[in-house]
């Protein structure tokens, strides 16, 4: 199966900072990977599908790059909402697979 | 829009337990539907899904032969019937929506609040 890496595993920052999130894929997935987001007690929210494309109601600072082997999630400024964590998944290898998850806290 | 699942609870290794999704403010019929776990603390780890018509059916390697999934489009309904449960089915059991229609295609855009299954 595809093994997603995601770094790092803590992303420290404060509001207003560019976070810069990273997925890797073990083998190419071409540009079908998605990011979700999920907080404490909530389920995963889809933010970001095929690679790049932002799903309706999610805030333009959020925006996802990348191809084949690697991919980037950027929150371009941090808002208080958006300390969680983070994970990646892919669906054009069998199975589809996710992410550990990154976790962006509060510095 | 929302899905809720039921059905969750304590079973002791080797038990079966039926959970179920029920569906509201979207086409049912028109999406395929999947569940995808998650144990405490950790990552997730997609299970099993299904076709908007049940023509296609997927399960992961680690449930194969022990689980089985339904829909009744009727009822708005998604259903999971596990087998032979191990402690390492323990887990918060979510019901997603596909994000792209009738047949899986594996992105996840509604997702209910879960239900959690103890194998102990």
């Amino acid at each position: 199966e595809t093994v997603l890496t995601q770094s790092p595993a803590t992303l420290s920052l404060s509001p207003g900072e560019r976070a810069t999130l990273s997925c890797s894929a073990s083998q190419s997935v071409t540009t079908y990977l998605a990011w979700y987001q999920q907080k404490p007690g909530q389920a995963p929210r889809l933010l970001i599908f095929d690679a790049s494309n932002r799903v309706t109601g999610i805030p333009a600072r959020f925006s996802g790059s990348g191809s084949g082997t690697d991919f980037t999630l950027t929150i371009s400024s941090l808002e208080a909402e958006d300390f969680a964590v983070y994970y990646c998944q892919q669906r054009y290898n069998w199975p589809p697979t996710f992410g550990p998850g990154t976790k962006v806290d509060i510095k | 829009v929302q899905l809720v699942e039921s059905g969750g609870g304590l079973v002791q290794p080797g038990g079966s337990l039926r959970i179920s999704c029920e569906a509201a403010g979207f086409p049912f019929v028109e999406y395929a539907m999947h569940w995808v776990r998650q144990v405490p603390g950790k990552g997730l780890e997609w299970v099993s899904g299904i076709s908007w018509n049940s023509e296609t059916i997927r399960y992961a390697d680690s449930v194969k032969g022990r689980f089985t999934i339904s829909r009744d489009n009727a009822k708005r309904s998604l259903f999971l019937i596990m087998n032979s449960l191990r402690p390492e089915d323990t887990a918060l059991y979510y019901c997603a929506k596909d994000y792209y229609g009738g047949d899986p295609l594996y992105g996840f855009n509604i997702w209910g609040q879960g239900t959690r299954i103890t194998v102990s």
